[in-house]
């Protein structure tokens, strides 16, 4: 049961546009969005994450949108750059101490920022 | 950067071979994970553990066990690989009371032939 679904796959956009990655979740407990950053050859790295406590979350030029009602959250990268190109993972988790805050991660976008 | 070293970090086995992965972690992080990576399906929790000999199955446990016997140290054993388990595998570890960051090694790249 995939209880996080992302989309798109895959992005191409132009240097200095916005990138768009919407997320959706199914399960109401979880309480932490966050999204990973994940170059070739590398492990994902986090980026920015967001609580359902509030509605955006903005650091630099990435964004995050969060929609409660709707259980869908997105990534918003502005001024995309070719260094922004790499695979983008949003998740999510539920507190708890032997639950471990797991992340349940959606399927990937992988974005392409041509120069 | 957590201090997390995966090895091997790339490794060729036969079919019905078991397999050791490593984790080590430098920070003293109470949690450690390990995740596998296929393309399409983002990445999966295998095993997690939340302290010393306190291990717990993920989403895609069949055909994998984990060990801790101490805080710095995570492996994962295929007990018998097989070529669905062609992957690569993640270890991340989270420390008590951070928030909810969790920091993820480089990857281990398994090919089973």
């Amino acid at each position: 049961q995939q209880q996080v679904k992302q989309s798109p796959q895959s992005l191409i956009v132009q240097k200095g546009g916005i990138s768009i990655i919407n997320c959706a979740y199914e399960n109401t407990a979880f309480d932490y969005f966050p999204w990973y950053q994940q170059f070739p050859g590398k492990g994902p790295a986090l980026l920015i994450a967001i609580r359902p406590d509030v509605s955006e979350k903005k650091e630099g030029r990435f964004t995050i949108s969060f929609n409660k009602s709707a259980k869908q959250f997105s990534l918003h990268i502005m001024d995309s750059q070719p260094g922004d190109s790499a695979t983008y993972f949003c998740a999510a988790s539920m507190g708890g101490e032997t639950s471990g805050s797991r992340l349940t991660f959606g399927e990937g976008t992988q974005l392409t920022v041509n120069p | 950067d957590a201090g997390i070293t995966q090895s091997p970090r790339h490794k060729v086995t036969e079919t019905g071979t078991p397999v050791t992965l490593r984790c080590h972690q430098t920070e003293n992080h109470r949690y450690m994970y390990w995740y596998r990576q296929d393309p399409g399906h983002g990445l999966r929790l295998i095993h997690y553990s939340y302290g010393v000999k306190d291990t717990d199955k993920g989403e895609v446990s069949d055909g994998y066990s984990v060990s801790r016997s101490k805080t710095e140290d995570f492996l994962l054993t295929l007990e018998s690989a097989t070529s669905s388990q062609t992957s690569v595998y993640f270890c991340a570890t989270r420390q008590l009371n951070s928030g909810n960051t969790i920091y993820f090694g480089e990857g281990s790249w398994l090919t089973v032939v």
